[in-house]
C-alpha cells in the first residue's frame, strides 16, 4: 500500500524558516517524481515544486524560486522541502504527491497535509 | 501559462442527478495531459481521470472525461451521496502546471 506521511510546518514569522518533511512507503522511491502542492485556506490548489526521481532536476513555481528548496534522500525514502524567507502568502495546506509515472506531472498518492501559517 | 477556467462555480444537484463540470484552457493542452481530482473537506485530493478520458485505479464507472484541446469536461451520470464535493482539474502538458479554481458540487 502507497503511503505518503507528512511532518514539519507549523507556524513562522515572516522572513522565518521551515522545513516539511514526506516518508513514502509502498513503491520504488527512486522511480518515482515527487512534487509539493499548496492549498490557501479556502482557496484552490498551487503547483509549487517537482523533483525527478533521481534528484538531478528540480522545478520550482515562479512565487517560491528562490526561496525553497526541494531535496529527495532515495535511501531514507524521504523528501523534504526547505523554506526560508517565508511570506504571509505562502500559508497553506502543504501537500507532497507521487507524479503518476515517469514524465507525467499528475499525482496518484498525496500525504494527508501539513499546515504552514506565515504570521507575526 | 496556462489558465483553466471552471464552470459553473457551484451545481447544486440531487442525489441520483447528473453532473457536468467545464474545464476550458487558455491554451490547447499538449497531449491532452489534462487530470480532474475530487476534494472533501480537510482531505488531500483524488486522482480520477488522467490523459483526459482515463479513469484512475479504482474510480467508479459513473466518472467519466472527455475533451480534447482547450475544452474538457468531467461527467457524474448518477450522483451518489459521497460525490458531494470540490472538483478540480489539472494541466501537466505544459510548464508550469496549472489547476482550475475548482467547482463544487453541492447538494439542492
Amino acid at each position: 500500500e502507497v503511503q505518503l506521511l507528512q511532518s514539519g510546518g507549523g507556524l513562522a514569522q515572516p522572513g522565518g524558516s521551515l522545513r516539511l518533511s514526506c516518508a513514502a512507503s509502498g513503491f520504488i522511491f527512486r522511480n518515482y517524481a515527487m512534487t509539493w502542492v499548496r492549498q490557501a485556506p479556502g482557496k484552490g490548489l498551487e503547483w509549487v515544486s517537482a523533483i525527478s526521481g533521481s534528484g538531478a532536476h528540480i522545478y520550482y513555481s515562479d512565487s517560491v524560486e528562490g526561496r525553497f528548496t526541494f531535496s529527495r534522500d532515495n535511501s531514507k525514502n524521504t523528501v523534504s522541502l526547505e523554506m526560508s524567507s517565508l511570506r504571509v502568502d505562502d500559508t497553506a495546506v502543504y501537500y507532497c504527491a507521487k507524479n503518476f509515472e515517469d514524465g507525467v506531472a499528475t499525482y496518484d498518492y498525496w500525504g494527508q497535509g501539513t499546515l504552514v501559517t506565515v504570521s507575526s | 501559462e496556462i489558465v483553466l477556467t471552471q464552470s459553473p462555480g457551484t451545481l447544486s444537484l440531487s442525489p441520483g442527478g447528473r453532473a457536468t463540470l467545464s474545464c476550458r484552457a487558455s491554451q490547447t493542452i499538449r497531449s491532452s495531459y489534462l487530470a480532474w481530482f475530487q476534494q472533501k473537506p480537510g482531505q488531500a485530493p483524488r486522482l480520477l481521470i488522467y490523459g483526459a478520458s482515463t479513469r484512475a485505479t479504482g474510480i467508479p464507472d459513473r466518472f467519466s472525461g472527455t475533451g480534447s484541446g482547450t475544452d474538457f469536461t468531467l461527467t457524474i451520470s448518477r450522483l451518489e451521496p459521497e460525490d458531494f464535493a470540490v472538483y478540480y482539474c489539472q494541466q501537466y502538458g505544459s510548464s508550469p502546471i496549472t489547476f482550475g479554481g475548482g467547482t463544487k458540487v453541492e447538494i439542492k
